[in-house]
This record gives C-alpha cells, structure tokens and sequence, in this order.
C-alpha cells in the first residue's frame, strides 16, 4: 500500500502565509489522484475543503486554495486566522483505494 | 439540510461483530458513492472502504479485507459496514463520508474493542 506523508506540524503568524504539502511514496502526486484536502478541529469530524486538486466547496474559505506544487499536492493558506489552527489531512486516490497522509497540525500563533 | 448520522457503535470483545450503520439525508444518496474512515484515539484518519452508486462495487483497505464488508441501501438511504473479527486495533471513531465530492461527514460513533 503506497504512504501518503505530510508535515506533522506548522506554525503560522497570523495573517500569514503557509503551504502544507502531500507526497507519495510511489512518485510525483499527479491530478489523476484527484487529491482532497480536510480540516478537522479538535472533537469536531472533518469537514472536505478541496477536492480534485483545486476545487472548493461553497464554504472553503477563498483564503485556502489547493495546487499541485514540486511532485506533491499543496495547500495553502494565505493570510491565516486564528480559527485555521486545526489538523489538515490530505487524500489520494490509488487504482480503486484511497489513501489518508498522517496529517499535518497547524497552529495560528 | 445535507445529513449523515452513524449508528451502532458499542463496546464489543475481541474476536466480535459489529454493524454500524449511516443514515443519509438531504441529498440523493443513491447518486454517489460513499465511504467508511476511521480514526483510532490521538491518531489520524485511515480510509476503510468505499462503494459505488448501486452497490455493486467495493473496494477495501487490506486491513480489514475479509473481515468487514461495506454495503447500501437505497430504498432505505443508508450506508452500512460489517465488521467481523474485530481486534484492540480496530478500536476507532468510524466516520461515512460521501454525497458530491465528499461534501458530507457523519460525527461519527465509537467503536471501543476491549474484554
């Protein structure tokens, strides 16, 4: 099964910039993984941010925006707020399987 | 309102059966596929398995291949996983996910496998 990696930790100043990537073991992230991005709050389920790369939902706020960036896929947040501290998750899709990276934690500090 | 709600999760001993199941509404269900995650205590979220719109297709992390079964249906709205054989391992918060581009979470139900 292939291992799907991310930064286990950030730290952003407010109304700062970051970028959060995801990698994979078996080569360069490519827009067929159709990769997602999540958020989950501490005792809270995750909520779907991206999808298919770049793609956003009604409520992802426009300051988060998703790129395949270096062989990976990234997110980023620019000018964060302190409400963005919160796990990040990325998805990748494998012929049929899907497949979690480990999470990045992000704090707003 | 888009809705899922998980149900059936209980403490249950190693070596038993659990049905959880996700009722969804709001949305066409029979429409998307639809997904199990977990998520172990202080850990990340694993992907369990998924199945198409008509259930006819499903896929599996090896973890659990053989030993649950993802299944739907339809006329009822409703999502379902079997689990088989359950092990400390397997103790987890189980999420489904699914609806238009994973737009929809259930809060998810606790499964704690402990004797």
């Amino acid at each position: 099964q292939a291992v799907v990696t991310q930064e286990p930790s950030m730290t952003v100043s407010p109304g700062g910039t970051v970028t959060l990537t995801c990698g994979s073991s078996t080569g360069g992230v490519t827009s067929g993984q159709y990769p997602y991005w999540f958020q989950q709050k501490p005792g809270q389920a995750p909520r779907t941010l991206i999808y298919e790369t770049s793609k956003k939902h009604t409520w992802t706020p426009a300051r988060i925006s998703g790129s395949l960036l270096g062989g990976k896929a990234a997110l980023t947040l620019s000018g964060a707020q302190p409400e963005d501290e919160a796990d990040y998750y990325c998805l990748l899709y494998y012929s049929g399987l899907w497949v979690f990276g480990g999470g990045t934690k992000l704090t707003v500090l | 309102e888009v809705q899922l709600v998980e149900s059936g999760g209980d403490l249950v001993q190693p070596g038993g059966s659990l049905r959880l199941s996700c009722a969804a509404s709001g949305f066409s269900f029979s429409l998307y596929w639809m997904m199990w995650v977990r998520q172990a205590p202080g850990r990340g979220l694993e992907w369990l398995a998924n199945i198409n719109e008509d259930g006819t297709k499903t896929n599996y992390v090896d973890s659990v291949k053989g030993r649950f079964t993802i299944s739907r249906d339809n006329a009822k709205n409703s999502l379902y996983l079997q689990m088989n054989s359950l092990g400390a391992e397997d103790t987890a918060v189980y999420y489904c996910a699914g609806g238009h581009k994973v737009d929809s979470w259930g809060q998810g139900t606790l499964v704690p496998v402990s004797s």
